[in-house]
Parts: C-alpha cells; structure tokens; sequence
C-alpha cells in the first residue's frame, strides 16, 4: 500500500521528444508537488497543486506543465525536453489548512535521461 | 527569500564515531524544520521535525535535534554511527502554513560515508 507512487521509475527519451511522469497518492492529502533532484543531489521545488490549484511555479520553464486530474494525482508534462532537463524528478504530497504543519510525504523517484 | 545551509558536503566518518551535521536557515519568523534522509537510490524519508515545543526533538533510527533558535540552527546528531546510516542527508525549513509560505525549502544535502 504505497502512499505516493510515481511512474516510471526511469525514462530515457531523445532531445525534443514530448514526455509524462504520473503521480499517485492514497494518503487523502489536498496539496502535491513536484521536485527537482540535479546530479549535484540539490532539491528544488517545481510546483505545487492545492484544490486542483497551482499555488506555486518557481521560475520553470513553460515546457513543464503539471496536471492534476484529481485531488490524488498529478502528473507531470514536458515538451520539447533538452539536455539539461535530466534529473530525478520527485512528486511528494501533504496536508494543508490552517494547522498543518506541511510534512511531506515523497515518491519513489523517476530518473529522466535525455540523450 | 528564505534559505537554507548546510555546512558540511560530505562527511566521512568510521561506524561507532559520533555526528553532527550542521544547518541553519535565514527566515525571522515562525519556521517549521525537518531533516530528511535519502539511502542510496531510494526516496527522501523524513527522519525527525520540529514544529513548537520541546527544542530537542527525537526521531527515528536514534537521530536528534535541537533547535536554536538564537543561531537559526537545527543541528543533526546521533551518538554512534553505523555502516547502515550512510545516505544524504537534508535540511529543510518552511515559514507558517498554507500557500507559498508553506512549501519547503531545502538545503544542499550532506552526504554520509560510514566505514565498516
């Protein structure tokens, strides 16, 4: 019974080529993100989804597009990918509202390699 | 902007021998910190947090730590070591609840090396 889950695990893809990462979770949270991981180990947030609205988007390119189909899901959307675009990418997950303290709950991880 | 430091990138250290990680944040008002640990390979796992009350806060697998609130700090520790504590480590800090202010902020990591 995992709590966030994320598909696929690694994604090799070609320069240019368009590609989804989805995410899952069945802890009953209403906030999810995603992040980041350079080869330097170095997290950052991409963007987070509260209510099915974008609540964040730190200065990412508009080839990155998340899409929240539901409150337990967001997926992730890249066109036109580049080099520089390899990462890991992590989805977590939270609850908000007035006394959440934002603990967040991380995904597996999925690995993209852009040749 | 808030941000956070960790002093040390890699830490190298023989099984039984004693840690401390440093990390401080630069943030004045109410934050929220946590220390997150990554194993080889796997996905980030909170290890311990701190949200009001008692500064020295325990977590998991024998980690503590205490925030100081006077150095904006929230060290790492854990008395003895073992070969199976080598991973990343990560600070983090987020400032009140909700919206923006709630997302977190991470630090660089610290990388742990534990020799058998």
């Amino acid at each position: 019974d995992t709590a966030v889950s994320q598909t696929p695990k690694y994604l090799v893809t070609q320069m240019g080529n368009d590609k989804s990462i989805k995410c899952e979770q069945n802890l009953g949270h209403d906030t999810m993100y995603w992040y980041k991981q350079d080869s330097k180990k170095f997290l950052k947030i991409m963007f987070s989804y509260n209510n099915k609205e974008l609540i964040i988007n730190e200065t990412v390119p508009n080839r990155f597009s998340p899409k929240s189909p539901d409150k337990a899901h967001l997926n992730l959307h890249i066109n036109s990918l580049e080099l520089g675009d390899s990462a890991v990418y992590f989805c977590a997950s939270s609850l908000r509202g007035a006394r959440s303290y934002n603990e967040q709950f991380f995904g597996p991880g999925t690995r993209l390699t852009v040749l | 902007a808030q941000s956070v430091s960790q002093h040390n990138h890699h830490v190298i250290l023989s099984e039984a021998a004693s840690l401390e990680l440093g990390c401080n944040y630069s943030y004045g008002g109410t934050v929220n910190l946590f220390w997150y640990v990554q194993y080889p390979g796997q996905h980030l796992q909170l290890l311990l947090k701190y949200f009001s009350g008692d500064p020295l806060v325990k977590g998991i697998k024998g980690f503590e730590a205490e925030f100081i609130k006077s150095k904006f700090s929230f060290n790492l520790r854990k008395p003895s070591v073992q070969w199976s504590d080598t991973a990343e480590y990560f600070c983090a800090v987020n400032a009140g609840y909700g919206g923006s202010q709630g997302n977190l902020i991470f630090g660089k990591g610290t990388k742990l090396s534990v020799k058998p």
